[in-house]
């Protein structure tokens, strides 16, 4: 079974601070992925890994960073939280190849992160 | 137009009723689509992957595909109350590096 853990469950953090979100895959996946999921709006993805060192920006990478020194840790920086942050951030991790099973992405348990 | 459009709901079946869901998409060159269940307060969980047209059937599930009219839907047999939860439509366009493209979901819900 293809098993994603994230840091925390639930994060409580200022507004101004640094926050760290780490997650971590065991099934060798190429492809790691952050979304944040609020009421209405639904999954929106922030920035996504496709290798080791390589990034891409999602559709609202504002306001954060990432990192990805080793194939199975994507972390994803809050560089100066802001409550408009306050949100379910959930990674997901996927292998790329051809044809059945192709794409198939898994998701961690998320983290619920208020901002106050 | 929205990348992958999905009824809005709530959709709501009694117990043991067929519950259809159904999921739009813009691009015709998506080659890989998904459905994910998410419960209340969970991350969401993959159920079912479809790859050509015509229907998959895994348990209970049925996803059918049809790329022509850019449409893929869920049917769910003998719905039960356990199958009350937000269903996530997701869909790949290839050579996108993997990333998916989702709905914003349909609420289910199975009343006994």
């Amino acid at each position: 079974d293809v098993k994603v853990t994230q840091s925390s469950r639930y994060l409580v953090k200022r507004t101004g601070e640094i926050v760290f979100l780490e997650c971590v895959q065991d099934m060798d996946h190429e492809n790691m992925f952050w979304y944040r999921q609020d009421p209405g709006l639904g999954l929106r993805l922030i920035y996504f890994s496709y290798d080791v060192k390589m990034k891409e920006k999602g559709d609202i990478p504002e306001g954060y960073s990432v990192s990805r020194e080793k194939k199975e840790r994507f972390s994803l920086i809050l560089e100066s939280a802001s409550t408009n942050q306050t949100s379910m951030y959930l990674c997901a991790s996927s292998l790329s190849l051809a044809g059945e099973g192709a794409y198939e992405q898994y998701f961690g348990p998320g983290t619920r992160l208020t901002v106050t | 137009q929205k990348e992958v459009e999905q009824n809005s709901g709530p959709l709501s079946v009694p117990e043991g009723a067929i519950a259809s869901l159904n999921c739009t998409y813009s691009d015709r060159v998506s080659q890989s689509f998904f459905w994910y269940r998410q419960y209340s307060g969970k991350s969401p969980e993959l159920i079912m992957s479809i790859y050509s047209n015509g229907d998959k059937e895994d348990g209970r599930f049925t996803a059918q595909l049809n790329k022509a009219s850019q449409y893929v839907s869920l049917l769910i047999r003998d719905s039960q109350p356990s199958d009350s939860a937000t269903y996530l439509c997701a869909v790949n366009r290839g050579s996108t590096l993997g990333r998916l493209y989702f709905g914003r979901g349909t609420q289910l819900t199975v009343w006994p």
